[in-house]
């Protein structure tokens, strides 16, 4: 099982340059999410998926964008790339335990925007 | 919306024991997790509570009281791996989705 699997790694682009952050799980998850994490703010929500074909957007949407094709597969789309938007992303995608989504991470996908 | 508030930094001593408390409002509380980050790592899962009282795992245990907004982490017979961020997170609401806020975590340095 490979958990979480985020692609790229390390990312630099310009100003207005677009790029797609992709993320895939294998542990069959109905939920999956995109953090985004900067120094002092901690961990904020960009958009979640409950399923295939259904997303929502979380608390920091603006200038991204998400698809859920697959059960296994959330991308998320930065369509025009600000500095503002150089950060670490997280994907994470949940399972139920008592009750509650425990979310499993990604390992981060860490942009620098020039 | 969500407030959260825990604490920025905190040092204790490989063995001693450490409390991280974590302060909460929310319109409607449905369970508060803590995570554990390394440096440079994702976040990874500790504890649940969504009842008041203590949950016991192993060297950490978490509490909730809900009337009171607050949780702690406590860790015990710390260890030098224990070094890391600790994140509070609460989930309000029910149904589906999993929107859940963060704390800004608490960064733990163990010494010897």
């Amino acid at each position: 099982n490979a958990g979480v699997t985020q692609t790229p790694k390390f990312q630099v682009l310009k100003t207005g340059q677009s790029m797609t952050l992709q993320c895939a799980q294998d542990m069959n998850h109905e939920y999956m999410s995109w953090y985004r994490q900067d120094p002092g703010m901690g961990l904020r929500l960009i958009h979640y998926s409950v399923g295939a074909g259904i997303t929502d957007q979380g608390e920091v949407p603006n200038g991204y964008n998400v698809s859920r094709s697959t059960t296994e597969d959330f991308p998320l789309r930065l369509l025009s790339a600000a500095p503002s938007q150089t950060s670490v992303y997280f994907c994470a995608s949940s399972r139920r335990i008592s009750g509650a989504n425990v979310l499993t991470f990604g390992a981060g996908s860490r942009l620098t925007v020039l | 919306g969500q407030n959260i508030d825990q604490p920025t930094e905190m040092t204790a001593t490989e063995g001693a024991i450490v409390q991280i408390n974590c302060t909460y409002q929310t319109s409607g509380f449905n369970g508060l997790f803590w995570y554990q980050q390394h440096a440079a790592e994702a976040p990874t899962f500790l504890s649940y509570n969504v009842l008041d009282g203590l949950e016991e795992k192993g060297r950490f245990s978490s509490f909730l009281s809900r009337s009171k907004g607050y949780s702690y982490l406590l860790l015990k017979e710390l260890q030098m791996k224990d070094s890391a961020s600790y994140l509070c997170a609460v989930r309000e609401g029910s149904g589906g989705g999993n929107k859940l806020t963060f704390g800004t975590g608490t960064q733990l340095k163990v010494e010897l």
